[in-house]
C-alpha cells in the first residue's frame, strides 16, 4: 500500500540534544512538507521541498533543519537551538502538477516529540 | 499573507443531527483552493472536502457539504446525519495558487463532539 510513514511515533529528548524525525513516502510525490502542531493551534509549516536537493523555509523554520537527498525521504532535525520543541510533528507529501486533485496533501501518522 | 480563522474552538452535535462548522479567511487573491481536514483521536489528518474558488457550486461529499461565500470569504462545513465516527478536530485550510509552493495555511481547528 502506498503511503507516508513517520518514525518514531513517540520521541523523548533531553535539552541540548539534536534529534532527527524520519519521514518516508512511496507515493512518488515530488513535494514534501513538515508541519508542527501545538495544542489549540493549527498546523504551522516548518520546511517544504518540491524536488530532490532543494528545500525552502516555512513560517517557523528557526531551530530546525532538513535534507532531501532522495525523493522518498525528507528527515527533519530538531536542533538544540529550537526553544520549545515539544510538539506533534506531521509530515506530508503531494504532487506538483496543477489540477486541484493533485494538490491534495497526504499526511503521515505524526511523531510526538517531548523534551525532558 | 493569508490567514484562516475558525472562531468555534468546540462544537457538539447530537447523533443523526446536522452541525455547521465556521471558517473565514483573509486573502487578496481571486483564485485559490480551500479544504476541510479531519483529525480524529489517532491524529491522522484526513481530507474531508475541497473547493476551488473559481467554482460557484458548493462541493459535496456524501454527508459533508460546504457553503462557500466568496465575497464574504467564508467557507463553512455542514455535516448531516452526524455519526459517532465524525467526532474529531476539524481544520479549515487555504492554499494559494500563486508561487510554486503548495503549502497549506490552517485555521486553529474546531473540536467536534458527537453525543449519542
Amino acid at each position: 500500500d502506498g503511503g507516508i510513514t513517520q518514525s518514531p511515533k513517540y520521541l523523548f529528548r533531553k535539552e541540548g540534544q539534536n534529534v532527527t524525525l524520519s519521514c518516508e513516502q512511496n507515493l512518488n510525490h515530488d513535494a514534501m512538507y513538515w508541519y508542527r502542531q501545538d495544542p489549540g493551534q493549527g498546523l504551522r509549516l516548518i520546511y517544504y521541498s518540491q524536488i530532490v536537493n532543494d528545500f525552502q523555509k516555512g513560517d517557523i523554520a528557526e531551530g530546525y533543519s532538513v535534507s532531501r537527498e532522495k525523493k522518498e525521504s525528507f528527515p527533519l532535525t530538531v536542533t538544540s537551538a529550537q526553544k520549545n520543541p515539544t510538539a506533534f510533528y506531521l509530515c506530508a507529501s503531494s504532487r506538483t502538477s496543477g489540477h486541484l486533485r493533485d494538490n491534495e496533501q497526504f499526511f503521515g501518522p505524526g511523531t510526538r516529540l517531548t523534551v525532558l | 499573507a493569508q490567514t484562516v480563522t475558525q472562531s468555534q474552538p468546540e462544537m457538539s452535535v447530537q447523533e443523526a443531527e446536522t452541525v455547521t462548522l465556521s471558517c473565514t479567511y483573509d486573502t487578496s487573491e481571486s483564485d485559490y483552493y480551500l479544504f476541510w481536514y479531519k483529525q480524529p483521536p489517532s491524529r491522522q489528518m484526513i481530507l474531508v472536502i475541497r473547493q476551488e474558488a473559481y467554482k460557484q457550486q458548493n462541493a459535496t461529499e456524501n454527508r459533508f457539504s460546504v457553503n462557500f461565500q466568496k465575497a464574504a470569504k467564508s467557507f463553512s462545513l455542514k455535516i448531516s446525519d452526524s455519526q459517532l465516527g465524525d467526532a474529531a478536530m476539524y481544520f479549515c485550510a487555504y492554499r494559494s495558487l500563486t508561487g510554486s509552493a503548495r503549502q497549506l495555511t490552517f485555521g486553529s481547528g474546531t473540536q467536534l463532539t458527537v453525543l449519542p
